[in-house]
């Protein structure tokens, strides 16, 4: 069964500091990734996806991500945070042979402190 | 657009009781998604419909959960008898079709067992 580790729970960063949120994945075939954020008291929201082609995604607010097949890697990484970037940020996976399952990862709350 | 609606926000009875809740998704959407975010954790997948069939169910603890979407639109998913570890977050998404296509998440009904 596919599984996705986000070793980090808790991240605390200033304003400006850069951002990389670890993900890896364990399948080995071909697999679909997602970064999905939740700003507090709101929704789960899609921030950014890869299927094929570049493995350096683009996403809203100046996020991205780069997929590293041979590091079953997609870390996420934000130049320089704001305070309005504090969420949890969770990582999933769809495989081929998931039945297309989607799989998250535990998720890492984010704290940006002003 | 309007987002995925859930019903109620939040619910607390006891071990034992039974419990509903409600979704509808984007209109459109065919694929309806039933998640369990267990605090500190990612959310598990439950139960998927594609229009009112189900495709994924393999999560889904049959002896006291049970989910329908008859209409192929509005769906509820039901616990009977409830137990402490079923206190969590149930999420609900939707999608327009399956496998690659974005999930759009509602803000999920929390629910506590005394």
């Amino acid at each position: 069964a596919q599984s996705v580790s986000q070793h980090n729970h808790h991240v605390i960063l200033s304003e400006a500091a850069s951002l990389e949120l670890g993900c890896n994945y364990s399948y080995g075939g071909t697999v679909n990734l997602f970064w999905y954020v939740q700003y507090p008291g709101q929704h789960l929201q899609l921030l950014l996806k890869y299927f094929s082609g570049d493995p350096l995604v683009k996403g809203i607010k100046g996020f991205e991500a780069e997929f590293i097949k041979s590091k079953f890697s997609f870390n996420l990484r934000k130049p320089s945070v704001q305070w309005s970037d504090t969420a949890e940020y969770f990582c999933a996976v769809i495989s081929s042979g998931s039945a297309r399952q989607l799989t998250f990862g535990s998720g890492t709350q984010l704290t940006v402190l002003p | 657009e309007a987002g995925v609606a859930q019903s109620p926000r939040y619910k607390i009875i006891e071990k034992r009781q039974s419990v509903a809740f409600w979704c509808n998704p984007i209109s459109g959407h065919a694929t309806l998604y039933w998640y369990q975010q267990i605090l500190g954790q990612g959310p598990k997948l439950l139960i998927q419909f594609q229009n009112n069939g189900v495709v994924d169910d393999s999560q889904l603890p049959k002896d006291r959960f049970s989910a329908e979407r008859l209409k192929g639109v509005d769906s509820t998913l039901k616990i009977q008898p409830a137990k402490l570890e079923d206190s969590a977050v149930y999420l609900c998404a939707s999608s327009f079709g399956t496998g690659n296509q974005p999930q759009h998440f509602g803000d999920g009904t929390r629910l506590s067992i005394l």
